[in-house]
């Protein structure tokens, strides 16, 4: 699996995006960028991911450089509730070969 | 869906006693995860079941931890005996087909060994 590089901590206001960059210089072509966020006293939950292409769903965006070496996962409008430690992950998907692991993640606050 | 369900949700116990967690996937994954977290380990994991059968162990401690998986709505994960060192948040999760997004943890039993 790809190295993942992610700030240790990041503070956004309220109402703000909140831009969360991860560096995976090592990624192979069939490896997919993962996001996940754990809400304190909460298990990990999954956000969205990507391969190539910016995606987008309800929870947020993923934008993945054009060499794939670096992505950014973007809240666009940050509440209080979207303060968690957010997860990036960089894996091929595969059905279960092997468990996903979690490295120690970004601690974003978010500020009134 | 209720979701992954864990049991208990804290558990105070002295050291050297038996503790039994337990979880209950989501209807219809056939995978489950067992992973423990702590401050300075961060999100590990122990072991992951596929159909029932365990898959990959090597992420259990010691012989003191023991998992199982007796049907596809069921898992415990057993320590005995307990130590202080065993103190920390064991989150159970379960997956459809164990594609990498398709986790669904559960609230986790945050244990304390005293």
């Amino acid at each position: 699996d790809a190295k993942t590089t992610q700030p240790t901590s990041m503070d956004c206001a309220e109402g703000r995006a909140a831009n969360l960059p991860c560096n995976h210089s090592t990624i192979s072509g069939n490896e997919y960028v993962y996001w996940y966020r754990q809400i304190h006293s909460q298990g990990p939950q999954y956000i969205i991911h990507g391969l190539k292409n910016n995606e987008t769903n309800e929870m947020a965006s993923l934008i993945i450089t054009e060499d794939r070496k670096s992505s950014t996962l973007i809240l666009p409008h940050a509440t209080l509730r979207d303060t968690a430690v957010y997860y990036c992950i960089v894996r091929v998907m595969d059905t279960g070969r092997r468990a996903l692991t979690f490295g120690s993640g970004t601690r974003l606050q978010v500020q009134p | 869906d209720a979701g992954v369900i864990q049991s208990p949700r804290h558990e105070v116990t002295e050291m050297g006693q038996e503790v039994t967690l337990r979880c209950k996937p989501i209807s219809g994954h056939d995978y489950l995860f067992w992973y423990r977290q702590t401050m300075m380990r961060g999100l590990e994991l122990l072991i992951y079941f596929n159909n029932n059968v365990p898959i990959d162990d090597s992420g259990m401690p010691e012989d003191r931890f023991s998992a199982k998986m007796p049907n596809a709505s069921f898992s415990t994960l057993k320590i005995q005996p307990s130590e202080p060192r065993d103190s920390a948040v064991y989150f159970c999760a379960s997956s459809f087909d164990g594609r990498q997004y398709g986790y669904t943890f559960g609230s986790g039993t945050r244990l304390t060994v005293v």
